[in-house]
């Protein structure tokens, strides 16, 4: 079946633009999360949906950073401003649920966003 | 301390080679444990979830330590597509459902 989309594959954007980045989670998966990960480095949680609310946004760098999820399916992570610290790729990944083996996640091939 | 740390390697093994990967995690209360592993430039996979009571998928076999918060992953007879960064994945159960990834233990397997 069709896995995690995610779209643009690639965005070039210069610093202080304004970028939208898309997720299409697995159709049936409730749970929807994003993750950011810069050359080298590990993943970093950014926040996570359960349904379209976001019980948890510790993870958001600034307020800047900002997500939506609407339908219980697509997830949009805005970054408004964007600085030269923001280029990493945006990884989106997508549960079934939130316990025990339902809460595997599945990550889309992510956004690499380089902002010059 | 990190909420999960790993061995960042590499692991340097011929083929046929068993190797084993250690993680370590900070939180006792922590649930639901997971190796992915990633390929250069490539998104993370899912390898096996590890269950309290160890749980093997062909050659791969997932161990779980509670008392000494780690994790463990066993890889035998390693092949040349094994190569890649393994990453250990925990829920530390800190009252939100998130998985703390650890940075990963590169594993390279020659010819």
């Amino acid at each position: 079946g069709a896995g995690v989309s995610q779209s643009p594959s690639n965005k070039v954007t210069e610093k202080g633009k304004d970028v939208e980045l898309r997720c299409d989670p697995i159709s049936g998966h409730t749970a929807l999360y994003w993750y950011r990960q810069s050359l080298g480095q590990g993943l970093e949680f950014l926040i996570y949906f359960q349904g379209n609310s976001a019980p948890d946004k510790s993870g958001l760098p600034s307020d800047r950073f900002s997500a939506e999820r609407t339908g219980g399916s697509v997830s949009t992570l805005t970054i408004q401003r964007t600085q030269q610290e923001d280029s990493a790729v945006y990884l989106c990944a997508s549960s079934f649920g939130l316990a025990g083996p339902t809460y595997e996640q599945y990550f889309g091939p992510g956004t690499r966003l380089t902002v010059t | 301390r990190k909420e999960v740390e790993q061995d960042p390697g590499p692991f340097n093994v011929p083929e046929g080679a068993t190797v084993a990967f250690n993680c370590t995690y900070s939180n006792s209360a922590s649930q639901s444990f997971f190796w992915y592993r990633q390929d250069c430039r490539k998104e993370p996979k899912l390898l096996m979830s590890v269950y309290s009571s160890g749980n093997e998928d062909g050659r791969f076999t997932a161990q779980l330590n509670r008392a000494s918060q780690y994790i463990s992953l066993l890889i035998r007879d390693s092949k040349l597509s094994d190569s890649a960064t393994y990453l250990c994945v925990v829920n530390p159960n800190t009252g939100f459902q998130k998985l703390v990834f650890g940075t990963g233990t590169r594993l390279l397997v020659s010819p």
